[in-house]
């Protein structure tokens, strides 16, 4: 079975604060990819990120920035200097085969200027 | 253009009524999706095409009728719909109809409530 794991519901963070929001995943499929979309007031999932289970390389885009650790089954995502703009629920997700994604509960983050 | 758009973006309607909801891509994608999101949860997978084709549907109602009638085009028919069917309804396409790994792309949603 897959899932997805985000245990931090909320977090409110200070504008200009680093922040890092938490994902663990469980399957036992040996190819796998792993996504993170942001989902702002507006209601449009955004994509952000897609990592393949080959590839444990860390990648920084901008201020954004993900750590995939297959050894604890987790692919976090860390915002540096984070800006109102930044406010938003983030999604994890698992896709295994085909089409289907496997969503974690997602983590609403709110920046306070 | 990375865009998938959808309309109406808000749809009040009657527990008798027959109303679409409309989903539009022009990226070449072969595979469209519906999603149902309630507040404060993730999306939920409804139907899945690829290639035109109903490839997945997750034991969804019969009062939610999905249409796909070409490739840039994707319909969600509902009636006799229930209050507790309000929520967001998410539309997505992917560049292949079955491949692993394509990141879905997602249009605004459509805000539906049911009185």
């Amino acid at each position: 079975a897959q899932k997805v794991t985000q245990a931090q519901t909320e977090i409110s963070v200070v504008e200009k604060e680093d922040v890092t929001l938490d994902c663990v995943y469980e399957t036992r499929d040996t190819t796998y990819y792993l996504f993170w979309y942001k989902q702002p007031p507006s209601g449009e999932l955004v994509f952000l990120i897609r990592r393949n289970s080959f590839d444990e390389q860390n990648e920084i885009s901008g201020r954004y920035s993900w750590n995939f650790q297959k050894s604890t089954s987790s692919f976090n995502f860390t915002i540096t200097a984070s800006q109102v703009v930044d406010s938003a629920v983030y999604f994890c997700a698992l896709s295994v085969t085909g089409n289907q994604f496997y969503f974690g509960t997602g983590t609403s983050l709110t920046v306070i200027p | 253009d990375t865009e998938v758009t959808q309309t109406p973006k808000h749809l009040v309607m009657g527990m008798t009524n027959k109303k679409s909801l409309k989903c539009e891509q022009h990226m070449g994608h072969r595979a469209m999706y519906w999603y149902k999101q309630k507040a404060k949860k993730p999306p939920e997978l409804m139907f899945v095409y690829s290639y035109e084709k109903l490839s997945i549907n997750e034991s969804v109602p019969s009062r939610f009728s999905p249409e796909c009638p070409n490739s840039s085009l994707l319909n969600l028919h509902l009636h006799a719909l229930q209050p507790e069917d309000s929520a967001l309804y998410l539309c997505a396409s992917s560049q292949r109809g079955g491949g692993l790994g394509n990141e879905q792309f997602f249009g605004p949603g459509t805000r539906l409530t049911v009185l």
